[in-house]
């Protein structure tokens, strides 16, 4: 198993503003994924982050309104850009298989 | 496209009853099912899963069902406790993209003591 974390555990944004989240995993990882679950919605995986390239985007995700770093094997962020009210969700980091989930940044945007 | 479903928002079941969550999914190309339980402000922590090649996998009080033909799993609880309280999601994943799950909505369990 893998104990993640992340920072920060809830934040209220204005609109048109940025929020970067940090996940930080205890054990070194290949791949490790973001996911997005809205109000009421199932988790949708947003990209995969490979530490050394470029994250891989699913359909209805792009890199400039969610980019991501993956700086070594046990870090990454996720920025959320341009913020609107329908940002506001609960964003979790993953890794492994199953997939371990960190607890999640609950976005609320004003 | 919603690949897995959990078509039962919410269930609500005696303590020491079974509880059963059904999930259904479109995709014939999954071939690994896991099943997760959610705590409010806290993250899916992952509870069992079955590969396609099994119909049945059992931890403890948790068994998983897997019906291929009908595309169909079920998760059965027995006997169900009060901190079995959660939102339970369903997910699959394909081969080769294992790491890669989708998820269903989510059925919010209520064990009434």
């Amino acid at each position: 198993s893998a104990v993640i974390s992340q920072k920060p555990s809830r934040d209220i944004c204005q609109r048109g503003t940025s929020l970067t989240i940090q996940c930080q995993v205890d054990s070194q990882v290949t791949m490790m994924f973001w996911y997005r679950q809205q109000p009421g919605q199932s988790l949708t995986l947003i990209a995969t982050a490979n530490q050394g390239s470029e994250a891989t985007y699913e359909s209805g995700f792009v890199i400039d309104k969610f980019p991501i770093s993956r700086p070594n094997l046990t870090f990454s962020t996720l920025t959320v850009s341009n913020l609107s009210p329908e940002d506001s969700s609960i964003y979790l980091c993953s890794v492994g298989t199953p997939s371990y989930f960190g607890p999640g940044t609950r976005l609320t945007v004003l | 496209d919603q690949q897995v479903k959990q078509n039962s928002p919410s269930l609500s079941v005696q303590e020491g009853r079974i509880s059963i969550l059904n999930c259904d999914y479109t995709n014939s190309m999954f071939d690994y099912f896991l099943w997760y339980k959610k705590y409010p402000a806290e993250g899916p922590t992952f509870l069992i899963s079955i590969s396609s090649i099994k119909d049945k996998n059992e931890d403890g009080r948790f068994t998983v069902f897997l019906n291929k033909s009908a595309k169909h799993l079920s998760l059965h609880i027995v006997p169900s406790q009060p901190g079995d309280s959660a939102v339970y999601f369903c997910a699959a994943s394909a081969p080769g993209g294992y790491q890669k799950v989708t998820f269903g909505t989510g059925t919010k369990l209520q064990v009434i003591p």
